[in-house]
């Protein structure tokens, strides 16, 4: 089982450039969450998908755009790149239950020039 | 004011020390405490989970939930150098706010030989 994966590991993009970064994984679970984590702000949740074919904003959503491509697999687009999202993206998975155990991947860390 | 607080550190202690590391919140409605080791350049990892207050050891890790105070610990006995990370501790409130874990800021823990 790879758990968690995400691709690319690094990007550097300039300010206006669109990317799309990419998340799945292997432990059948039905919520997928994309978080970004900032020095000194800890982890704050972009999107989340509680099941297949759903999709809600969390705390900082403005620039990101998701979708939710199968029950696997949970991508993450910026449009418009923009300094302010030079950051570290981390997409966690958790069965659908109270306990919201979420699993993370290993991180896509972005600069935007 | 947020809703976890966690001082952020750093924190470091010598080869062998109890590590005691704490957060505390403001919404009730928190009944799942979590706590994740995060390694340099490295996507968390759930290491201790609790429900509704109380205490739970694992090995040399022991949390505790004190839901009267809104206060939640985790202690690190015989604190090993491989313990080096930046521990966070997480909550949900459960039922239809499944889909949101709120994070503290983190504490990083150097322990040195």
């Amino acid at each position: 089982n790879a758990g968690v994966t995400q691709t690319p590991k690094f990007q550097v993009l300039k300010t206006g450039q669109s990317m799309t970064l990419q998340c799945a994984q292997d432990m059948n679970h039905n919520s997928m969450y994309w978080y970004r984590q900032d020095p000194g702000m800890g982890l704050r949740l972009i999107y989340y998908s509680a099941s297949e074919g759903t999709t809600d904003k969390g705390e900082v959503p403005n620039g990101y755009n998701v979708s939710r491509l199968n029950k696997r697999e949970f991508s993450l687009r910026l449009e418009s790149a923009a300094p302010s999202q030079t950051s570290v993206y981390f997409c966690a998975s958790s069965r659908a239950s109270d306990r919201n155990e979420q699993f993370f991947g290993p991180g896509t860390r972005l600069t935007v020039l | 004011q947020k809703e976890v607080e966690q001082d952020p550190g750093p924190l470091s202690v010598p080869e062998g020390a109890i590590v005691s590391l704490n957060c505390t919140y403001s919404n009730s409605a928190f009944q799942y405490f979590m706590w994740y080791r995060q390694y340099s350049r490295k996507g968390p990892e759930l290491l201790m989970y609790t429900y509704s207050s109380g205490n739970k050891e694992d090995g040399r890790f022991t949390a505790q939930v004190d839901k009267s105070s809104k206060y939640i610990s985790l202690f690190i006995r015989d604190s090993q150098p491989s313990d080096s990370a930046t521990y966070l501790c997480a909550m949900n409130a459960g039922g239809t706010s499944y889909g949101k874990l709120t994070f503290g800021q983190g504490t990083i823990l150097t322990v040195h030989p």
